[in-house]
C-alpha cells in the first residue's frame, strides 16, 4: 500500500490564483480529513469527510472547497488564494469506527506559499 | 471546542536522558489521546495514544500518563536517542467514529549527542 499520498509537494501561487491540492489513499479508509500547520500553532482542521458525497467544516474552512466523490480521493480546492494561507498543508485518512480503529494515517504534505 | 495546550515549545536534552512533554485539555468528555512524531519534511505519524479508561500505557522507550481529573496528560521518553529528535504532538478526541483531533502547539524535542 501507497498509504496516504499528497501532489504536489509544492507550490507558489500569486494572490487570487485557484489551485486543487490532490489527497488520495489506497487504504479503505472512510474518514479522510485536511490540516494546516502553521509555526507555533499545531495542525488546525479545515474539512473533513466521513464517506463519499459526505463533507463537514473544521476549525477553519474560509477560503477552502472540498468534494469526496470517491473513497479514494480527497482533493483541497483554495478558489482565490490569499498570503494567509501560505501553510503546510497535510491530507489524513482511518478507518471509520472508534476503538482500534482511531489511528490517522498522514500524508507527506503540501508546502505552499502564496505571494 | 475543546483546546489543547503544550509544554515546552522546546527541549533538549542529553542522549541518554529522559524527555517529558506535558499537555492539558480543556473538554472533560474528551476520551482519546494520541500522541505524533514528526520529522523534518514528513507528515506526522502516530508513536503513541492513549484512551480515558487506562491511566498509563508503555511501548518500549516511549509511555504515556493520563490524569483525567487534572485534564492533562504526558509523553514520557526514557534513555532517549539522537534519532529521537523531532517535534512532537499531542491531541485530544471527543467520542465519534470521526474522531476529529485537536492537536497541541507542538514541541521541538532535541537530543544532543
Amino acid at each position: 500500500n501507497a498509504g496516504v499520498t499528497q501532489t504536489p509537494k509544492f507550490q507558489v501561487l500569486k494572490t487570487g490564483q485557484s489551485m486543487t491540492l490532490q489527497c488520495a489513499q489506497d487504504m479503505n479508509h472512510e474518514y479522510m480529513s485536511w490540516y494546516r500547520q502553521d509555526p507555533g500553532m499545531g495542525l488546525r482542521l479545515i474539512h473533513y469527510s466521513v464517506g463519499a458525497g459526505i463533507t463537514d467544516q473544521g476549525e477553519v474552512p474560509n477560503g477552502y472547497n472540498v468534494s469526496r466523490s470517491t473513497t479514494e480521493d480527497f482533493p483541497l480546492r483554495l478558489l482565490s488564494a490569499a498570503p494567509s494561507q501560505t501553510s503546510v498543508y497535510f491530507c489524513a485518512s482511518k478507518l471509520r469506527g472508534q476503538g482500534t480503529t482511531d489511528t490517522q494515517y498522514f500524508g507527506p504534505g503540501t508546502r505552499l506559499t502564496v505571494l | 471546542g475543546e483546546n489543547v495546550e503544550q509544554h515546552p515549545s522546546t527541549l533538549s536534552v542529553q542522549e541518554g536522558d529522559s524527555a517529558v512533554i506535558k499537555c492539558t485539555y480543556s473538554d472533560s468528555a474528551s476520551n482519546y489521546f494520541p500522541w505524533y512524531k514528526q520529522e523534518l519534511g514528513k507528515g506526522p505519524q502516530l508513536i503513541i495514544d492513549i484512551r480515558s479508561n487506562v491511566g498509563e500505557k508503555k511501548d518500549q522507550r516511549i509511555a504515556v500518563t493520563l490524569n483525567k481529573t487534572a485534564k492533562h496528560f504526558s509523553l514520557h521518553i526514557t534513555e532517549t536517542q539522537p534519532e529521537d529528535s523531532a517535534v512532537y504532538f499531542c491531541a485530544a478526541s471527543l467520542p465519534g467514529s470521526a474522531r476529529q483531533l485537536t492537536f497541541g502547539s507542538g514541541t521541538q524535542l532535541t537530543v544532543l549527542p
